[in-house]
């Protein structure tokens, strides 16, 4: 069974940084591209970047809200992928989700067939 | 890159069908087979319900079916039930290497 379990999230000052961890079981994680999408409180999805499969060089992408702030990386070893938010908005407030791609080694990426249950990133002073 | 445009909402009676569509541009529906449907009630998750355009995960009811034509992608629900009352998303790749969302429509089962 494919599980996905986001951690890490919190209350943070604007300026500050934050790191959140997604651990996964149930499939091959290397094969897979890993993406994260938010939601601000009473808003729609945002899809935030994502970090390709080995195959494709670990390559990421990501969104120009968060672009030179934020950081996706991978440890295949440890099937994780990470979230690295650093110089934190009020506009970051948002339910983060991890996601799977539905098949492996794509190149265009989707994300979405799976989904943890989120973690909550509240920025504010 | 801008918002996917859908409805804000759409209703329909128990056993009717609806369907919500998904306007984009030839740089991201258009362009692409790689939109996807979401569904998420309150409070929860979202959930997969079409991928690729048209194909459903395992588990998603055949009710569910999805469709593209030029810029714009639709989902369309027959015989619908309570249950499928949720907030629904399309998303699509773009030709920038992001992936881009609708706004989300409110589903309605009246």
């Amino acid at each position: 069974e494919v599980q996905l379990l986001e951690s890490g999230g919190g209350l943070v000052q604007p300026g500050r940084s934050l790191r959140l961890s997604c651990i996964t079981s149930g499939f091959i994680f290397g094969d897979f591209a890993m993406t994260w999408v938010r939601q601000a409180p009473g808003k729609g999805l945002e899809w935030v970047g994502f970090a390709r499969s080995k195959t494709f060089g670990g390559t990421t992408q990501y969104a120009a809200s968060v672009e030179g702030r934020f950081t996706i990386s991978r440890d295949d070893s440890k099937s994780i992928v990470y979230l690295q938010m650093n110089s934190l908005k009020s506009e970051d407030t948002a339910v983060y989700y991890c996601t799977r791609d539905p098949g492996p080694n794509t190149i265009a990426v989707t994300g979405g067939a799976y989904w943890g249950q989120g973690t909550l990133v509240t920025v504010s002073s | 890159q801008s918002a996917l445009t859908q409805p804000p909402s759409v209703s329909g009676s128990p056993g009717q069908s609806v369907t919500i569509s998904c306007t984009g541009t030839s740089s991201d529906v258009g362009g692409y087979d790689r939109v996807s449907w979401y569904q998420q009630p309150p409070g929860t998750a979202p959930k997969l319900m079409i991928y690729e355009v048209f194909n459903r995960p395992s588990g998603v009811p055949f009710r569910f079916s999805g469709s593209k034509s030029g810029n714009t992608a639709s989902l369309t629900i027959s015989g619908l039930q309570a249950e499928d009352e949720a907030d629904y998303y399309c998303s699509s790749y773009t030709d920038s290497s992001t992936v881009v969302f609708g706004g989300g429509t409110k589903l309605t089962v009246l």
